[in-house]
């Protein structure tokens, strides 16, 4: 089966910076996406991380390590619009099923 | 362009009755996915399409859930003799294709099971 844990809420300042971590059981990984869910919203995609390392996209940046099943993603410059659910998912073999994990809720203060 | 979108956004019918849900997918996209989200809790997939391969039913939770996807587009998740369990928001996505990683989702169809 597949397994994903992440932290089920974090609270951060405006124009902090934050990391949300995803640690993962599966077999056949073959990738790992972010999404962004505001309250009452659809999931909107983020990034993607097949291969190890950081992959930057303006404010949020994603990380993955596959040799150590964990990826995290960092939000910079936080905003007051940030403040919403993020679930990583991981994608199984190459058949494009993902697994979701069961999200985390950032709180943004002022 | 116009994205996925979802008939109805709101259903509430009585336990054991049968209840339809209709997703369109963006135009071009041959995959399509359905998922479901309980309160406060993360996406559970149910159903994968691609093109006209046979779908991933791997997650759907009973028989009583079935899907349909008619012509590679519109696609329509069927839940039959409808439980208080299974009031959620069932989310609808789609992709370009098979190796396409970016999903786009619908706003969703909240169901209530009264």
């Amino acid at each position: 089966g597949q397994s994903l844990e992440q932290p089920s809420e974090v609270t951060a300042v405006e124009g902090a910076i934050v990391q949300i971590n995803c640690t993962y059981q599966t077999s056949g990984f073959y990738g790992l996406s972010w999404y962004q869910q505001h309250d009452g919203g659809a999931p909107t995609f983020l990034s993607y991380n097949a291969l190890d390392g950081l992959e930057e996209t303006g404010r949020f940046s994603s990380f993955l390590s596959r040799s150590d099943s964990y990826g995290y993603l960092l939000l910079q410059e936080l905003q007051m619009k940030d403040s919403a659910s993020y679930f990583c998912a991981v994608r199984i073999g190459n058949f494009n099923k993902f697994y979701f994990g069961s999200g985390t809720k950032l709180n943004v203060k002022p | 362009g116009a994205g996925v979108s979802q008939s109805p956004s709101n259903k509430v019918t009585e336990k054991g009755k049968d209840v339809e849900l209709r997703c369109d997918p963006i135009s071009g996209h041959t995959a399509l996915y359905w998922y479901r989200q309980s309160l406060g809790q993360g996406l559970e997939f149910l159903i994968y399409f691609q093109g006209n391969s046979a779908p991933d039913k791997s997650g759907l939770p009973s028989d009583r859930f079935s899907a349909e996807r008619t012509g590679g587009s519109v696609s329509t998740l069927t839940i039959q003799r409808t439980q208080q369990e299974d009031s959620a928001v069932y989310l609808c996505a789609s992709s370009l294709g098979p190796s396409s990683y970016e999903q786009y989702f619908g706003p969703g169809t909240r169901l209530t099971v009264t």
